[in-house]
């Protein structure tokens, strides 16, 4: 298995600037949640699906976030408009189902907003 | 206060020594406990996973839940350089979906 394809890796924007950032599980998970590290945050869960649908998006910081799952294969993580206070690495982890807690993480994307 | 407590570091060690990690944490409703490792301009990957108390052994790791104490730890036998990494505790309710993270230690192990 290929494991959590993200993309872009890097991304470098403008204040202003909408964002999207991709996400494809691990074929067979049925949840998928979206991190943001930071230096001084640490890893934050953003938002999380089961099934496609969105569970809980607690953690998204504001409006300015949404988040979005077609299908079981893919997912997106838009901002708009982009701020510098985004910067951060953003990570995409799945998980197969009940009875297991183990996420498997993407490689991130790395999002500077300049 | 964080719900997940974790010492940045950085922790340096020479290749071959003993690393001991730890985190504490304050929710007595965590159940799951897990160590995960990441290098530089990584995701991060699992490491260890516990259920509850006890420990568990996969050959150089070693992780250690005392929930009376609201303790984890992480044990790195004959540590190599490759070790080197940010290594991050993780815990999660029974029933739960969300992983609540400690900040990440970073390990250096210099030859």
């Amino acid at each position: 298995d290929a494991g959590v394809i993200q993309s872009p890796r890097h991304e470098v924007t403008e204040m202003g600037q909408e964002v999207t950032l991709r996400c494809k599980p691990i074929s067979g998970h049925d949840y998928l949640f979206w991190y943001r590290q930071t230096m001084m945050r640490g890893l934050e869960l953003l938002i999380y699906f089961n099934n496609n649908v969105p569970i809980d998006d607690s953690g998204m910081p504001e409006d300015r976030f949404s988040a979005k799952m077609p299908n079981a294969s893919f997912s997106t993580l838009k901002i708009q408009p982009s701020e510098p206070r985004d910067s951060a690495v953003y990570f995409c982890a799945s998980r197969l189902g009940q009875g297991t807690y183990i996420q498997y993480f993407g490689a991130g994307t790395r999002l500077s907003v300049l | 206060q964080k719900e997940v407590e974790q010492d940045p570091g950085p922790l340096s060690v020479p290749e071959g020594a003993i690393v001991s990690l730890n985190c504490t944490y304050s929710n007595s409703a965590f159940q799951y406990f897990m160590w995960y490792r990441q290098y530089s301009r990584k995701g991060p990957e699992l490491l260890m996973y516990t259920y509850s108390s006890g420990n568990k052994e996969d050959g150089r790791f070693t992780a250690q839940v005392d929930k009376s104490s609201k303790y984890i730890s992480l044990f790195i036998r004959d540590s190599q350089p490759s070790d080197s990494a940010t290594y991050l505790c993780a815990c999660q309710r029974a029933a739960g979906n969300k992983l609540t993270f400690g900040g990440g230690t970073r390990v250096l192990v210099k030859p």
